[in-house]
């Protein structure tokens, strides 16, 4: 069965600092990989996705995230953390459309 | 990227009423939806999957006379929560994706219900 586990619940990071989610997955196969954002209240916006090829992916609002099979990661990085990033971050694995969801990590930033 | 609508975005009912939640692909035709339910502070637990023209998929502990999924269009989506309690309270959302060439693609989220059960 596939899982997704999200180590961190809530990370403080200061306005400026680097930031980096953790996230270790379980698949069967080549997974599909996503990390999405949420504000409160709010839906899903995609950040990234790893379907194949280059490990490291761009995605939007300056985020990035490192495929590792061999470690079985896809961790979330942003060089320099913004207030508009806090947010509940979820990584997911899957088969494109049928995901499974971590628990999220809340992102806080301080001034 | 598609966009996908939700509506309403926030609904308070009475116990033992009903309440219809409405999925919209506005932009693609979404052969699949599929429905999510979020509790406070955690993650998002696949209910069902939909496919137009076809009943839907329940995932195992969900009640399915419960929860009334139907996908009667390829625009269309609706979750109607019967007999709601205050259990029911809960944050819901729908995502829908495309099949093409046999292959669902990426999978698009609308903004969420808060649905809240006085």
């Amino acid at each position: 069965a596939q899982s997704v586990t999200q180590p961190d619940i809530h990370i403080t990071v200061s306005e400026g600092a680097s930031l980096e989610l953790r996230c270790n997955y379980s698949y069967g196969a080549t997974p599909y990989l996503f990390w999405y954002v949420q504000s409160p209240g709010q839906g899903l916006q995609l950040l990234l996705k790893y379907f194949s090829g280059d490990t490291l992916v761009q995605g939007i609002k300056g985020f990035e995230a490192e495929f590792k099979r061999s470690q079985s990661s896809f961790n979330l990085r942003k060089p320099s953390v913004h207030w508009s990033d806090a947010a509940e971050y979820f990584c997911a694995v899957g088969g494109y459309s049928t995901l499974t969801f971590g628990k999220g990590t809340m992102l806080l930033v301080s001034p | 990227g598609a966009v996908v609508s939700q509506h309403p975005s926030r609904v308070i009912c009475k116990s033992g009423t009903s309440v219809k939640i409405e999925c919209r692909s506005l932009d693609f035709q979404a052969t699949t939806m599929f429905w999510y339910r979020q509790f406070p502070k955690q993650s998002l637990m696949l209910m069902a999957t939909s496919n137009e023209g076809s009943k839907a998929t329940y995932e195992q502990g969900v009640e399915k006379d419960k929860f009334l999924i139907n996908h009667a269009s390829l625009t269309l989506s609706t979750l109607t929560v019967t007999s709601a309690h205050p259990e029911d309270s809960s944050f819901y959302i729908c995502s829908a994706s495309l099949r093409v060439g046999g292959v669902n693609t990426e999978a698009f989220f609308g903004q969420g219900t808060r649905l809240t059960v006085v």
